[in-house]
Formats: C-alpha cells, sequence, structure tokens
C-alpha cells in the first residue's frame, strides 16, 4: 500500500466503550497528525507527533488519547466519548514537522465516528 | 487571531461554466497556501500548492493564484464539470507555525449537468 491509510473507515460506538482508530503512513515521513472535522466547522488540529514525541496538543480532552510506537503508525484511543464527538477523524503526515516553510501534509481517507 | 475564511459556504452552477473559488486569510506573513479537494465522507486530496513567493500555479482546468498583501487567494476552475462537484478547502502555513495548516470551513461546490 501507498500514502495513508486509516482502519477502521467507519465506527459505531456507545459512550461507555473503549475504541482505537488506526492510522499507518508508507511515505517514510517524521511527523503525524490528528485532526477532527465536524460539520460546518474547519479541519481541528488535536495532535503533532514528530519522530514519535507529540509536539502539539491543542486542548482534546483527556477521552482522546494519541500513541505514536514508530514514525509509520499512530493510533487515537477513545473512550468514554460524547455524542459530539461524532466526527470524521484525519490523520496526515509530513516529511518533518520543523521547518522554515513547513513541510507538506498528505492525508489518509479518514474514519467516520459515531457515538451513540 | 490568525484565520482563514472561504465564503460562500456553498455554491452551484451549471455545467461548462468558467468558475473562482475565493479564500482570505488575515495575517500576511505567511509560507505557502494549499487548495484541497474533498469528497463527501473522505480525505482530503491536495490540488495546488502556491508559495508565499509565487503569484499563482496551474495544473490542468486548475488555476491558484495567491495576493499576499492583500490577504487573498483564488481557484479558478475552467470549463467546471459535473465531476468537480466536491467540497474544496484552502489551507495557509502561518510564519512560525512549523508544518501546521489553518483551514478555512470550506466551499461545497455542486456541478450541474
Amino acid at each position: 500500500e501507498t500514502g495513508v491509510t486509516q482502519t477502521p473507515r467507519h465506527l459505531v460506538m456507545g459512550m461507555t466503550n473503549k475504541k482505537s482508530l488506526k492510522c499507518e503512513q508508507h511515505l517514510g515521513h517524521n511527523a503525524m497528525y490528528w485532526y477532527k472535522q465536524s460539520a460546518k466547522k474547519p479541519l481541528e488540529l488535536m495532535f503533532v507527533y514528530s519522530l514519535e514525541e507529540r509536539v502539539e496538543n491543542n486542548s482534546v480532552p483527556s477521552r482522546f488519547s494519541p500513541e505514536c510506537p514508530n514514525s509509520s503508525h499512530l493510533f487515537l484511543h477513545l473512550h468514554t466519548l460524547q455524542p459530539e464527538d461524532s466526527a470524521l477523524y484525519l490523520c496526515a503526515s509530513s516529511q518533518a514537522w520543523k521547518g522554515l516553510a513547513g513541510h507538506e501534509q498528505y492525508f489518509g481517507p479518514g474514519t467516520r465516528l459515531t457515538v451513540t | 487571531k490568525q484565520e482563514v475564511t472561504q465564503i460562500p459556504a456553498a455554491l452551484s452552477v451549471p455545467e461548462g461554466e468558467n468558475l473562482v473559488l475565493n479564500c482570505s486569510f488575515t495575517d500576511s506573513a505567511i509560507y505557502n497556501l494549499q487548495w484541497f479537494r474533498q469528497d463527501p465522507g473522505k480525505g482530503l486530496t491536495s490540488l495546488l500548492l502556491i508559495q508565499s513567493s509565487q503569484r499563482e500555479q496551474t495544473s490542468g482546468r486548475l488555476n491558484a493564484s495567491l495576493d499576499k498583501s492583500s490577504g487573498r487567494s483564488t481557484l479558478y476552475i475552467a470549463a467546471s464539470q459535473p465531476g468537480d462537484s466536491a467540497t474544496y478547502l484552502c489551507a495557509v502555513r502561518f510564519y512560525g507555525a512549523n508544518s501546521k495548516l489553518t483551514f478555512g470551513k470550506g466551499i461545497t461546490l455542486s456541478v450541474r449537468p
């Protein structure tokens, strides 16, 4: 496979469930990102990992817990979610995080999450 | 506050029409600006990346322009087709933001056959 892949593509979970979203990139990149896309709102950056170290955490509730075991894989662990957490969760990667002009991000297809 | 605005939120045009999608940003200190396409329920596909030193970029029927001083970019689509129907997102990389992108809400385009 090439590019950025995400699994599952669709997920329905109850508020008491625990689930995980997975992202994998096959581009040899060193930075990975989680975004949340809700209806009528701009994409919100949630977390950034650079060389497996978290470098950005944009005031995300603790019910979302990211994990980056290596530079190719990124997880988002979910527990005790609320209905307003229903959204499309997008993963992206870039060659690096730091850089004078930044680095282009490549996006996965997303996971459509519904919390009931 | 650094923000990106896209107006209108939706646009419907007949097939064959040339159209312009607008994007504005609040801070002219940018590294680059990127236009993405998003089909319903899908991820983002990069269309054009325009550096702050550039005035425009072209790819097929698409042309993106950048006027940094006025904080504006436009995406021009020539001879629109029903297959162009999608949401078009503008994203800006501001100075000091490393690789962070600030997105607009997008413009949902519908091209009628």
